[in-house]
């Protein structure tokens, strides 16, 4: 299985802040790795997929970046809904692996 | 608007089998697959498996031998049965086509 590995594990963070999110995988999952928000007692939201693209309706302060083993999310001004918690998931080998969780938390 | 339903039983003794359906509403399966993955509680996501409208499906391997998913293009449905389950199998269950569009979440215990 291709582990995924995300850092930081949590973060705390101010409204306006910019903060980054890193997901390394065991090995290259070219481009194909997406981004979720999840908040508490809620599904997952799709933000990004392969790599970089936009989900439709997802804000522009969110972006992502990367391709091969190292990729980040970019949220460009943290705001109040902003705070939940971040996964990735490689989509090039099954099983289809999520990161830990990445929890972004008001400072 | 796509709107995906879940339902199934939510109490599980163990070795019982876990079955739960999925309903698209306001879209479709076409070229889509449709997947599900599973959060215990408190902890990270993980996938479980995914199937096509075609019925060509694609499991985990840590499941694939208590894993049967299924389609009814019909009625615009798909399931999850997991055999044999224990305590390791509680969990938020989720259903999600392409990624895009989840169910509410279904909590599943096993517990004797």
């Amino acid at each position: 299985d291709i582990q995924m590995t995300q850092s930081p594990s949590s973060l705390s963070a101010s409204v306006g802040d910019r903060v980054t999110i890193t997901c390394r995988a065991s090995q290259s999952v070219t481009n194909y790795l997406s981004w979720y928000q999840q908040k508490p007692g809620k599904a997952p939201k799709l933000l990004i997929y392969i790599a970089s693209s936009l989900q439709s309706g997802v804000p522009s302060r969110f972006s992502g970046s990367g391709s091969g083993t190292d990729f980040t999310l970019t949220i460009s001004s943290l705001q109040p809904e902003d705070f939940a918690t971040y996964y990735c998931q490689q989509g090039h080998s099954i099983p289809y692996t999520f990161g830990q969780g990445t929890k972004l938390e008001i400072k | 608007q796509v709107q995906l339903q879940q339902w199934g039983a939510g109490l599980l003794k163990p070795l019982e089998t876990l079955s739960l359906t999925c309903e698209i509403h306001g879209g479709s399966f076409s070229g889509y697959y449709c997947s599900w993955i599973r959060q215990p509680p408190g902890k990270g996501l993980e996938w479980i498996g995914e199937i096509n409208q075609s019925g060509s499906t694609n499991y985990n391997p840590s499941l694939k031998s208590r894993v049967t998913i299924s389609v009814d293009t019909s009625r615009n449905q798909f399931s999850l049965k997991l055999s044999s389950v224990t305590a390791a199998d509680t969990a938020v269950y989720y259903c999600a086509r392409g990624g895009i569009n989840w169910g509410q979440g279904t909590l599943v215990t096993v517990s004797s």
